[in-house]
């Protein structure tokens, strides 16, 4: 089956800019999660939602930051204003099950370069 | 509190063991296990909890000590596909959805 999508793949926009990232996760997975992973570095945790309720967004590094799953499956995750600081991989992950025991299934991510 | 993993960069010879760590300083519920390959997405390897056993699958195989707040990923006779990166992603407490990713180990199997 399909695994988790993200688009764009890559992103680059001028400072300033709002951008909009998009995760299709696994259909059926309940559990969604945003991570920023830096290059060498373990994945970030941002936020998560399950259903289309966000759990926990203790992650997001300030009020640009936001995300949404309005309809429980597809999130978006918006950055407004973007800064260079906020160039970064940005990632996916869906999980089937809501507890916290369940894999996490990433997707392939978004390469933002803010200039 | 983020992880602690040891070593950073580990280089093996084809058919050679390692191990890597992951510490904490605080009490954890689960640890989760992950590989990821150069300029891919990290990939599901194990998940281990507090009071469970030790986990493995082929020749890849996970502990957790309670005591020392530490988990342990085994490779015995390490294969060329080993390669990449691991990560080691904690949880506090019980139905924690939120990890905690290590900086990760750096694995290289040369042939």
């Amino acid at each position: 089956g399909a695994g988790v999508s993200q688009s764009p793949r890559y992103k680059v926009t001028k400072r300033g800019q709002d951008v909009a990232l998009r995760c299709d996760p696994i259909s059926g997975h309940v559990s969604l999660y945003w991570y920023r992973q830096a290059l060498g570095q373990g994945p970030e945790f941002l936020t998560y939602f399950n259903y289309e309720a966000q759990q926990d967004k203790s992650g997001l590094p300030n009020d640009r930051f936001s995300a949404e799953r309005p309809e429980g499956s597809i999130s978006t995750l918006t950055i407004q204003r973007t800064e260079q600081r906020d160039s970064a991989m940005y990632r996916c992950a869906s999980s089937f099950l809501r507890a916290g025991v369940s894999e996490q299934y990433f997707g392939p991510g978004t390469r933002l370069t803010v200039t | 509190q983020q992880p602690v993993q040891s070593p950073q960069a580990v280089i093996l010879r084809e058919g050679e063991d390692a191990v890597i760590n992951c510490s904490s300083s605080k009490a954890l519920y689960s640890v989760h296990w992950y590989r990821q390959k150069h300029g891919e997405a990290p990939v599901f390897l194990m998940i281990l909890l507090k009071g469970g056993e030790q986990k493995g699958h082929d020749k890849i195989s996970a502990s957790f000590n309670e005591k020392k707040q530490q988990s342990s990923l085994y490779l015995t006779a390490s294969q060329l596909s080993y390669s990449g990166t691991y990560f080691c992603g904690t949880a506090l407490i019980q139905g924690a959805q939120k990890l905690v990713f290590g900086q990760g180990t750096r694995l290289t199997i040369n042939p």
